[in-house]
């Protein structure tokens, strides 16, 4: 079965220290990858999106994720956190079938920022 | 634009009985996609609608049923609740070509 794979479910930085959050799929390309945060009681927001255009893919907020396609992965960085970064962040792919599109996600990474 | 909205946001029921949340998508999408949010399973596709037909199902029992109305707005029934079905259920709606979801805030629904 295809899956999404987010490696560590809680993650502390510093402020000001780099965010590394990662991302692993199942083996074959899918159409699209995508980043969402979720701050608390609250719905997703999406942050980016690879859609094939670029390895390298720019966010919200300052966020970054590259995709590689050799080793079937997607991570998420920010060169320096900040106290606001603190949320969940979610990996999520689609892989179509036909005209069905639906997102698949792992099981998110809490992000904490200490002072 | 307004963004998705949901109601209730919250929902005290009790067992066997019968839940119906609301979606309305943002203007123009077509597209309305419902995920089930829970500690222990994380984020779980319920079901998507498309111009009033269930395009695409997850792997949910038959209590789950959903629907979309001309409008494009959506409702989520679920029957003959169980604690279990305690949780966060978002609604995500998109343009049929850019599979980009947008999320609403969510109904927390407690089951007692």
């Amino acid at each position: 079965a295809q899956s999404v794979t987010q490696l560590g479910s809680h993650v502390s930085v510093s402020e000001g220290a780099l965010v590394l959050l990662r991302c692993n799929y199942s083996s074959s390309v899918p159409p699209y990858l995508f980043w969402y945060v979720q701050y608390p009681n609250q719905g997703l927001q999406l942050l980016l999106k690879y859609t094939s255009a670029a390895t390298l893919v720019k966010g919200i907020n300052g966020f970054e994720a590259e995709f590689k396609k050799s080793e079937t992965s997607f991570h998420l960085t920010k060169p320096s956190a900040h106290m606001s970064d603190a949320a969940e962040y979610f990996c999520a792919v689609v892989w179509s079938g036909g005209s069905n599109y639906k997102l698949t996600f792992g099981k998110g990474t809490l992000l904490t920022v200490n002072p | 634009k307004a963004g998705v909205t949901q109601t209730p946001r919250y929902l005290i029921k009790t067992r066997g009985q019968q839940v119906t949340l609301s979606c309305s998508p943002i203007s123009g999408h077509r597209s309305v996609s419902w995920y089930q949010q829970t500690p222990g399973q994380g984020l779980q596709f319920l079901f998507e609608y498309f111009s009033e037909t269930q395009r695409n199902k997850g792997n949910f029992p038959g209590r789950f049923s959903g629907r979309q109305f001309s409008n494009s707005r959506s409702e989520m029934n679920v029957s003959t609740l169980e604690l279990g079905d305690s949780a966060l259920y978002l609604c995500a709606s998109s343009l049929q070509s850019t599979n980009e979801q947008f999320f609403g805030p969510g109904t927390r629904l407690t089951v007692l």
